[in-house]
């Protein structure tokens, strides 16, 4: 079964700086798709961006991009020029090509990120 | 707007008590699924379904029961079975496909009085 893992339970990132979130898999596919979700106090889960692991381009959403190394099974989020808005908690979450019923769409434990003023 | 709505968003249960968590979709999304939510864990599946009058377990789905008797509804009951309710719950859907995200509703955190 394919895990998710976020080494980092909490982050601090001060206003205007850049913060990377780390996010490693672990998976014996070659065709998967990545994600990355954004969970504010108001509680309700936002996708910030996604990843398809056939591309080898890195996909950016304005603020944020991921770094994508499939060798080392790794998907980091940058996000630039922290904002308060951004202060959540983050999850990674790994699906298969295969996944065709959502049965196996696996989420890390998440990453509480603060952002300073 | 489409969207998911979650109700209630606050949820008490006593003890030996049954109780449904509502979600509703008006995204047109065939894929519906309810998942728990604890602190420091990630989400954990309880149930999904892929079409109307069809659903199928998750990883956690003891203690809970699910139908979907209409394309935009999924409610959740959590049973007196289930032993450890405290939670918060998120429905999601999505259209068919793996590239396809969940999109998710606000949640319902329930609780044991």
């Amino acid at each position: 079964a394919q895990t998710v893992t976020q080494s980092q339970p909490e982050m601090s990132v001060q206003e205007a700086e850049t913060v990377t979130l780390s996010c490693t898999y672990d998976t014996s596919e070659s065709d998967y798709y990545l994600f990355w979700y954004k969970q504010p106090p108001s509680r309700q889960m936002i996708l910030v961006i996604r990843q398809e692991a056939y591309k080898q381009q890195n996909a950016t959403e304005n603020r944020f991009s991921v770094n994508f190394q499939k060798a080392a099974k790794s998907f980091s989020l940058k996000i630039s020029d922290s904002q308060l808005g951004d202060a959540a908690m983050y999850f990674c979450a790994y699906r298969s090509a295969l996944d065709f019923d959502g049965q196996n769409f696996v989420f890390g434990p998440g990453t509480r990120l603060s952002v300073l003023p | 707007d489409g969207g998911i709505t979650q109700s209630p968003k606050y949820l008490f249960r006593k003890e030996g008590q049954n109780v449904t968590l509502s979600c509703e979709q008006n995204l047109n999304h065939d894929a519906m699924y309810w998942y728990r939510q604890d602190p420091g864990q990630g989400l954990r599946l309880i149930y999904y379904s892929q079409i109307v009058n069809d659903f199928q377990k998750g990883d956690i789905a003891e203690g809970y029961s699910v139908s979907r008797e209409k394309k935009e509804s999924f409610p959740l009951t959590v049973t007196s079975a289930q032993k450890n309710p405290t939670a918060f719950y998120l429905c999601a859907s999505s259209i068919q496909g793996a590239n396809q995200p969940q999109h998710f509703g606000d949640g319902t955190r329930l609780s044991i009085l």
